[in-house]
């Protein structure tokens, strides 16, 4: 059983230029999350979705947006890179909105460097 | 808001010695509390996870935590400490607020082992 997978594993890109960032979530579940997580820092969360929707919203500006397609596999888009972008972006999946009984599972994360 | 507090940003301990790993959290009511551990290179993985009832909370790899109310703590340990869990530790508590089970993360504890 595949756990979650996130692609791609390292990219680098410009600042100004566009990231799409990408996640599929374990078996079995039907709820996203992603988290930001910089260098030394524990992982800051940016939004989930369930039921192809966005469901709550940590403190990131419009800049973040993200996409949850039927399948329950999900998107991250990130414009107008700035450096402070620079991070591990991370992929976590759950059943029915993480209720207290189900496991939260994490992805092994998308390394963004922006120069 | 909630919040939590890992107030060792490293920690070194020889090997076969125990450990105690400390987190404070904010929260507004009785929160849901969790530790996991990222190895390099790898995602997150729960160790160890309390809701309600008993306050000693037992998880894998030997670890144990206990939630203490009036302390608003969440300590971490392990009574002998093996060369593979160095590692980054993170506490973190929830719900958020609007209910969903997304957890709050404390900025990390990194464990050092001595051989």
């Amino acid at each position: 059983d595949a756990g979650v997978t996130q692609s791609p594993t390292h990219l680098i890109k410009t600042r100004g230029q566009q990231v799409t960032l990408r996640c599929s979530p374990k078996s079995g579940h039907d709820t996203v999350s992603w988290y930001q997580q910089a260098l030394g820092q524990g992982p800051q969360f940016i939004f989930q979705y369930y039921e192809e929707e966005e469901r709550q919203r940590g403190n990131f500006p419009d800049r973040f947006s993200g996409h949850q397609f039927p399948n329950y596999s999900s998107e991250l888009n990130v414009n107008a890179l700035l450096l402070g972008d620079s991070a591990l972006y991370l992929c976590a999946s759950s059943s029915r909105l993480g209720l207290p009984g189900n496991t939260i599972y994490f992805g092994e994360g998308s390394w963004l460097t922006v120069v | 808001a909630q919040s939590v507090t890992q107030p060792d940003i490293h920690i070194t301990v020889s090997e076969g010695a125990s450990l105690e790993l400390r987190c404070n959290y904010s929260y507004g009511a009785t929160p849901y509390l969790f530790w996991y551990v990222q190895s390099p290179g790898q995602g997150l993985q729960l160790l160890l996870k309390y809701f309600s009832g008993d306050t000693l909370v037992q998880g894998i790899k030997g670890f144990e935590a206990e939630f203490k109310r009036s302390q608003s703590s969440f300590n971490l340990r392990k009574p002998s400490v093996h060369w593979s869990d160095a590692a980054e530790y993170f506490c973190a508590v929830g719900p958020l607020p609007g209910g969903s089970y997304i957890p709050t993360f404390g900025r990390g504890t990194s464990l050092i082992v001595h051989p």
